[in-house]
């Protein structure tokens, strides 16, 4: 049963750099079935697809957030990472890491528990 | 920014069959496989449906989905308390080259 676990401080201030690792337990990293994935949550709004890497280190970044978004993969660790520059107060979420089946035509069917980033001086 | 349409909220009593539709476009629902989310607030989204109407083996077929065009929906019959939550729908759009979740869908049982 994979688990996974994000981490990372839960403020920021606004125009610093908002940094979260997720640990991947009891699941591949390495493998080509799964893609991974943040996704973020603003207080009292909808789910936003952040961007996702593959194994390859292919990348794909939610269009909006491209400029300031950084993702990264140390599967020596089974983790992975998010970096979000010249952050705001719009950046104020709950942060999801999910992993992305293959097998469930990439549908995210692990998540983890979410971890609320606030912005704020 | 989310480019898929969902009604704010719905409802219904213990029992009965409740329908949520997700509507987008042919560069998204219309060309790509649609999934469904349930959200408690406060836990971790659960993956309902994929490929438009699969599920996986822990969801009960209480759940069904279906895609036609660029609309989709998801139903949920024999309503329960349970059922009470937030419902997204997401589907890869090959313009935006990523995912798009829909608007959300508070479900309550009355």
């Amino acid at each position: 049963q994979v688990q996974l676990q994000e981490s990372g401080p839960g403020l920021v201030k606004p125009s610093q750099t908002l940094s979260l690792t997720c640990t991947v337990s009891g699941g591949a990293i390495n493998s080509d079935l799964y893609h991974w994935s943040w996704i973020r949550q603003p207080a009292g709004k909808g789910l936003e697809w952040i961007g996702r890497i593959y194994m390859t280190g292919s990348i794909n970044y939610n269009p909006s957030l491209k400029s300031r978004v950084t993702m990264s993969i140390d599967m020596s660790k089974d983790q992975f990472s998010l970096r979000l520059s010249s952050v705001t107060a719009a950046d104020t979420a709950v942060y999801f890491c999910a992993r992305e089946y293959r097998g469930y035509d990439w549908g995210l069917d692990s998540w983890g528990q979410g971890t609320l980033v606030t912005v704020s001086a | 920014q989310s480019v898929l349409t969902q009604p704010p909220s719905a409802s219904g009593t213990p029992g009965q069959r409740v329908t949520i539709f997700c509507s987008g476009s042919s560069s998204n629902v219309g060309s790509n496989a649609v999934n469904w989310y349930q959200h408690l607030p406060g836990t971790a989204p659960k993956l309902l449906l994929y490929s438009n109407d699969q599920r996986p083996s822990e969801v009960p077929d209480r759940f069904s989905g279906s895609k036609s065009g660029t609309s989709a929906s998801l139903a949920i019959s024999g309503l329960q308390s349970e059922d009470e939550a937030d419902f997204y729908c997401a589907a890869w759009d090959t313009s935006l080259n990523g995912f798009v979740f829909g608007t959300g869908t508070k479900v309550t049982v009355l």
